[in-house]
C-alpha cells in the first residue's frame, strides 16, 4: 500500500529565515505530487505540482519554491520567510494516470508559524 | 474557468439527525468530483468520488453524494450524524482530458459541528 509522509509536523520560524519542508511517498512510482497551503479559516490553495523529477509547475507567484530531486520526494523551500507564509502545508500525490482521472491522497500536513 | 462553491461555511446538526452539505461546481465538460474530510490539525481523507456512471455514489463512514448535472451540484449526505463526524468538509472538482495533470480545485470548506 502507499503512504505519504511529511516533516516536520510543526515548525516555528522567525521572519527572514529559510524554510525546507519535505514530503515523501512510498509504495508507488512516478506519482504526480502537489503542494497546497491552507491558511486559517480558508480552503486549500494549490502552490506547486510536479509530474516528474525536476518538473515543477507553479500555480501562484509567491515567496516559495519547490523541487523534486527524486521520484518520490517533493520539497518546499523559501530563502526568506514572510509573516504571510504562516499556514498549514499539505502535500498530496496521485498516480499520474493519462486522461487526468486522478484521485489525490494527502499527507498529514506541516503547521508553519512565522513570527 | 473551473470553480467550486460550498455555500455553507458552518453547519450545526444534532447527533442522529440527517445531514446534507451543498456543493456547486462550474465546469464546461463532465467533471470529476470529490468530497474530502479534514479533522482538526490533520490531512484530508477521501470520503468519495464521482468519475462516471451511477450518479449516486457511496463512500466511507456512511456518506453518499449525488451528482446532478442539471443543477451542477454534488451534495454530500448522511442519514444519521455521529459526534465523530464533526470536522471540515471539502468539495473538489478535477478536469479530465489528455495531458491533464490531475489538478483539483477545492471549495472553501464547510465546518460541521455536531450537538449532543
Amino acid at each position: 500500500s502507499q503512504t505519504i509522509h511529511q516533516w516536520p509536523a510543526t515548525l516555528v520560524q522567525p521572519v527572514g529565515s529559510p524554510l525546507s519542508l519535505e514530503c515523501t511517498v512510498e509504495g508507488t512510482s512516478n506519482p504526480n505530487l502537489y503542494w497546497y497551503r491552507q491558511a486559517a479559516g480558508r480552503g486549500l490553495q494549490l502552490l506547486f505540482y510536479s509530474v516528474g523529477i525536476g518538473q515543477i509547475s507553479s500555480e501562484v507567484p509567491q515567496n516559495l519554491s519547490a523541487s523534486r530531486p527524486q521520484d518520490r520526494q517533493f520539497i518546499l523551500s523559501s530563502k526568506k520567510l514572510l509573516l504571510s507564509d504562516s499556514g498549514f502545508y499539505l502535500c498530496a500525490w496521485s498516480r499520474g494516470l493519462a486522461g487526468g482521472k486522478e484521485t489525490q491522497y494527502f499527507g498529514p500536513g506541516t503547521r508553519l508559524l512565522v513570527l | 474557468a473551473q470553480s467550486v462553491t460550498q455555500p455553507d461555511i458552518h453547519i450545526t446538526v444534532s447527533e442522529g439527525a440527517s445531514l446534507e452539505l451543498r456543493c456547486n461546481y462550474s465546469y464546461g465538460a463532465t467533471p470529476y468530483l470529490f468530497w474530502y474530510v479534514q479533522s482538526p490539525g490533520q490531512g484530508l481523507q477521501l470520503l468519495l468520488k464521482y468519475f462516471s456512471g451511477d450518479t449516486l455514489v457511496q463512500g466511507i463512514k456512511g456518506f453518499e453524494a449525488e451528482f446532478k448535472r442539471s443543477q451542477s451540484s454534488f451534495n454530500l449526505r448522511k442519514p444519521s450524524v455521529h459526534w465523530s463526524d464533526a470536522a471540515e468538509y471539502f468539495c473538489a472538482v478535477g478536469a479530465g482530458g489528455s495531458g491533464n495533470t490531475g489538478k483539483l480545485i477545492f471549495g472553501q470548506g464547510t465546518t460541521l459541528q455536531v450537538k449532543p
